[in-house]
Formats: structure tokens, C-alpha cells, sequence
């Protein structure tokens, strides 16, 4: 099983916000960065922040991220239909050398 | 631009291999860490193995230590995946991954997928 752990839903209507949270241990996300991927069912994962709180470039403001000690959290506003999907978060743990990394459960975001 | 084609996917009995490979274009490669991702049907991400840019350095999931081998070719821009030991519980969609840099890194780019399924 995961070692980082996310609720399995949320949702809200269009225009609202929904915020994700991705709760590790300290040989995770406590002395890692986190990572968050989007994946619309039936395509590959997408990078949506890394660093805890950086977007690559052509994500939107609307998702922002953030890390305070061992939980991050992934904020989506401004939800919008496409923005349906399962969202993931990541980073590098290192409870067991030589360390690997990790998926959380993921999150399945439904516009209402 | 960036791309990742996986190949070598397919049906194929227990206790069986198969071998994967992840071509990679529009990067330099040799810079950056590179991960297998699983996908079994209907469930979430799981992180199979990553190798770091020189390839020197390997890390793997339990579930898969011993039985999986990755490794790299920076001359040919290629990534593989030999799989022993193959179990149904093994069958999934295979992702590679390209990190932003090091071992530890995000996985900025992915590629589409190959589906392996593990069946007699």
C-alpha cells in the first residue's frame, strides 16, 4: 500500500474550489519535495506542480500547491468540467535505503 | 518537443518475460532520471523503478526487486524494462517517465503507455 495517503473524492460545483491532501511521514514528504500529477481517465499522467509549489510552464494559476510538514496539498480554483480527473501526488521516500519514490492513493475530482 | 514512445507490451503467461523498451526524443537525455510507472486496470499509479542519468544507480519497488531489471542506453536515447517472473498481478499499463533532473526529482514528461497482461 501507498505510504502517502489522499481522500479518494472531492467535488464541487463549477467556479468553486477544491482542495487535495497528500498526508506522508517525515522520511517522505517531511524532507522531500512533492509532486502533483493530473490523469484524465484513459491517458498518461500529467505534471501539474513540482517543488512543492512550482507549475511548469503552460499549468495554469488555478492550481497551486503547497507543503507543511509532513502533508501537502494540491488547490484547484476555479473548477471547471476539464478539469475532471484523478489527481495523484508524488515525492521521494526514504524510509527504506536506498529510498523510492511514491504515489499517493489518488483523488478522483468531480465537477458537480 | 519531448517524447516517449514505450513499446514491447503484449500478452504473456506467468512466470514468462518480456522486455520494454521507452525511446526518448526532444531532451538531452543523459541529463535526466528516468522511471518505469505502472497502472494496474481501474487502480491508481505505482512507481516500478527508476535509474539514474548515468545509469549507475538503480532503485526498485519491492514488488519487483529481483524480478525486474531497468537500465538505459544514452547512446540510443533508450530506456528498458526486463521483466522475469511475470505475475497476473503484474498486469498493467507501463509508463516511462523522464525526472526534471536527479533520481529524486518530478516526472515532467510521460509517455503514452504499454499494456502488459499476465495470462495464461
Amino acid at each position: 500500500q501507498s505510504v502517502l495517503t489522499q481522500p479518494p473524492s472531492v467535488s464541487a460545483a463549477p467556479g468553486q474550489k477544491v482542495t487535495i491532501s497528500c498526508s506522508g511521514s517525515s522520511s517522505s514528504i517531511g524532507n522531500n519535495y512533492v509532486s502533483w500529477y493530473q490523469q484524465v481517465p484513459g491517458t498518461a499522467p500529467k505534471l501539474l506542480i513540482y517543488d512543492n509549489n512550482k507549475r511548469p510552464s503552460g499549468i495554469p494559476d488555478r492550481f497551486s500547491g503547497s507543503k507543511s510538514g509532513t502533508s501537502a496539498t494540491l488547490g484547484i480554483t476555479g473548477l471547471q468540467t476539464g478539469d475532471e480527473a484523478d489527481y495523484y501526488c508524488g515525492t521521494w521516500d526514504s524510509s527504506l535505503l536506498p529510498g523510492s519514490y511514491a504515489f499517493g492513493t489518488g483523488t478522483k475530482v468531480t465537477v458537480l | 518537443q519531448v517524447q516517449l514512445v514505450e513499446s514491447g507490451g503484449g500478452v504473456v503467461q506467468p512466470g514468462r518475460s518480456l522486455r520494454l523498451s521507452c525511446a526518448a526524443s526532444g531532451f538531452s537525455f543523459s541529463y535526466s532520471a528516468m522511471h518505469w510507472v505502472r497502472q494496474a486496470p481501474g487502480k491508481g499509479l505505482e512507481w516500478v523503478a527508476a535509474v539514474s542519468q548515468d545509469g549507475n544507480d538503480k532503485y526498485y519497488a519491492d514488488s519487483v526487486k529481483g524480478r525486474f531489471t531497468m537500465s538505459r542506453d544514452n547512446s540510443k536515447n533508450s530506456l528498458y524494462l526486463q521483466m522475469n517472473s511475470l505475475r497476473g498481478e503484474d498486469t498493467a499499463v507501463y509508463y516511462c517517465a523522464k525526472g526534471r533532473g536527479g533520481i529524486a526529482a518530478a516526472a515532467d514528461y510521460w509517455g503514452q503507455g504499454t499494456l502488459v497482461t499476465v495470462s495464461s
